[in-house]
């Protein structure tokens, strides 16, 4: 089952923060991020584990709500390069063969 | 390291023609996957692999075919092409290790037309 992404997309000045929702219908194991620029490969931002804590570097972070099956990405003051879609892929179990289901993305402009 | 490396980068196809796209990785991972990518619809995953000699289909599997003889090379095959497998194709390797970094990378993808 494809994780629901919202919103589809956010638009941005530069400085502001912004938080992108991914929740599934699925008890997940994991949670992974990543952000894809127009016309490039996605590049992992991190993961979340079932049983971790937060996690960030720089100005982004998330969190995993696994009772809500719930993860969300927070980007504080934003930055021209945070622009592309973000992805979260997630994992329902260890038995899964590290299969990732992909949300549909969330696309981020970010505007000076 | 080059990391995934996929080729070609581009490619028009016909109806009903085959081809192979290439996907080759230098970080010894055991784990490879092949996913499409339409536009607005995020990453499907076609096939994945857990190891040489061991495939298994994704979520969208019909129209393609893969084999893994070794470690490195994980091509996909189309054969019969069709105009609903245009599309960009990436191929992504990982190397679990159940602490929490098992990330996956991606190679840069194909662009692939069938006309």
């Amino acid at each position: 089952q494809q994780p629901v992404q919202s919103p589809q997309a956010v638009i941005l000045r530069e400085g502001e923060d912004a938080v992108i929702n991914c929740s599934s219908s699925k008890a997940l194991y994991s949670v992974h991020w990543y952000r894809q620029k127009h016309g490039e490969a996605p590049v992992f931002l991190m993961i979340l584990l079932k049983g971790g804590e937060q996690k960030g570097h720089d100005k982004i972070s998330a969190s995993f709500n696994e009772k809500k099956q719930q993860s969300s990405l927070y980007l504080t003051a934003s930055q021209l390069s945070y622009s592309g879609t973000y992805f979260c892929g997630t994992e329902s179990g260890r038995g899964s063969n590290y299969k990732l289901t992909f949300g549909k993305g969330t696309l981020l402009t970010v505007n000076p | 390291n080059a990391g995934v490396t996929q080729t070609p980068k581009f490619r028009i196809l016909k109806i009903g023609q085959s081809m192979t796209l290439q996907c080759t990785q230098d970080m010894n991972h055991n784990y490879m996957y092949w996913y499409r990518q339409d536009p607005g619809m995020g990453l499907k995953l076609i096939y994945y692999s857990v190891g040489a000699g061991i495939t298994d289909k994704g979520e969208v599997p019909n129209g393609y075919n893969v084999s893994r003889s070794t470690t490195e090379d994980f091509p996909l095959r189309l054969e019969l092409a069709a105009p609903s497998q245009t599309s960009v194709y990436f191929c992504a390797s990982t190397d679990p290790t159940g602490s929490g970094t098992d990330t996956q990378y991606f190679g840069p993808g194909t662009r692939l037309t069938v006309l």
